[in-house]
């Protein structure tokens, strides 16, 4: 899987926007990009994968550049709430190991 | 929908004592995973269940860990004997596997304190 290289940390005023990086400049035509999000105290949580179109649910957004080797998840209107560290990972096709790395601490601010 | 469930959720033992962690997987999930987390890091995959198979246990310590999933459902993690380095949180995750990248569901996790 390749490796992921994301900002130790970020801050995001509550109610605006949070636009949280990744870069995966050695990622393969068939290795999808995942986020996932871990509350403290509780197991991660998975949020959004993406191949090369770029995704949306009811959690975040997920644009990746046209070359796949950087992606942004974007969470439209942070709340108190998506206060959490945010693991970015790119995995092989039919590869079900999840590779996380030190992701990035993400803090909404009242 | 009930989640994964794990239990103790807070253990503390002295190191050399044996200890065991359990899970529940969610309803229908095939795929079973346990993670280990130490403080600071990301969770790392100790060993994956494909219902009652250990297909990947390449990073398990086996010589003082195992697992087990009888009946492709609950599943079990032992240490014994529990070292210094052993304190972490430990994860259970499961997916339902479509022959492709599926959503894993993490249980809130065991924070194991060896002393």
């Amino acid at each position: 899987d390749a490796k992921t290289t994301q900002p130790p940390s970020m801050d995001c005023a509550e109610g605006r926007a949070a636009n949280l990086p990744c870069n995966h400049s050695t990622i393969s035509g068939n290795e999808y990009v995942y986020w996932y999000r871990q509350i403290h105290s509780q197991g991660p949580q998975y949020i959004i994968h993406g191949l090369k179109n770029n995704e949306t649910n009811e959690m975040a957004s997920l644009i990746i550049t046209e070359d796949r080797k950087s992606s942004t998840l974007i969470l439209p209107h942070a709340t108190l709430r998506d206060t959490a560290v945010y693991y970015c990972i790119a995995q092989l096709f039919g590869n079900e190991k999840l590779t996380f790395g030190t992701g990035t601490r993400l803090t909404i601010i009242p | 929908e009930a989640g994964v469930v794990q239990s103790p959720r807070y253990k503390i033992i002295e190191k050399k004592q044996p200890v065991a962690f359990w899970c529940n997987p969610i309803s229908g999930h095939n795929t079973l995973y346990w993670y280990r987390q130490n403080l600071g890091q990301g969770p790392e995959l100790l060993i994956r269940y494909e219902n009652e198979e250990a297909v990947d246990d390449s990073q398990l310590p086996k010589d003082r860990f195992s697992a087990e999933r009888l009946k492709g459902v609950d599943s079990t993690l032992k240490i014994q004997p529990a070292e210094l380095g052993d304190s972490a949180v430990y994860l259970c995750a499961s997916s339902f596997r479509m022959g492709g990248p599926g959503e894993q569901y993490f249980g809130p996790g065991t924070r194991l304190t060896v002393t």
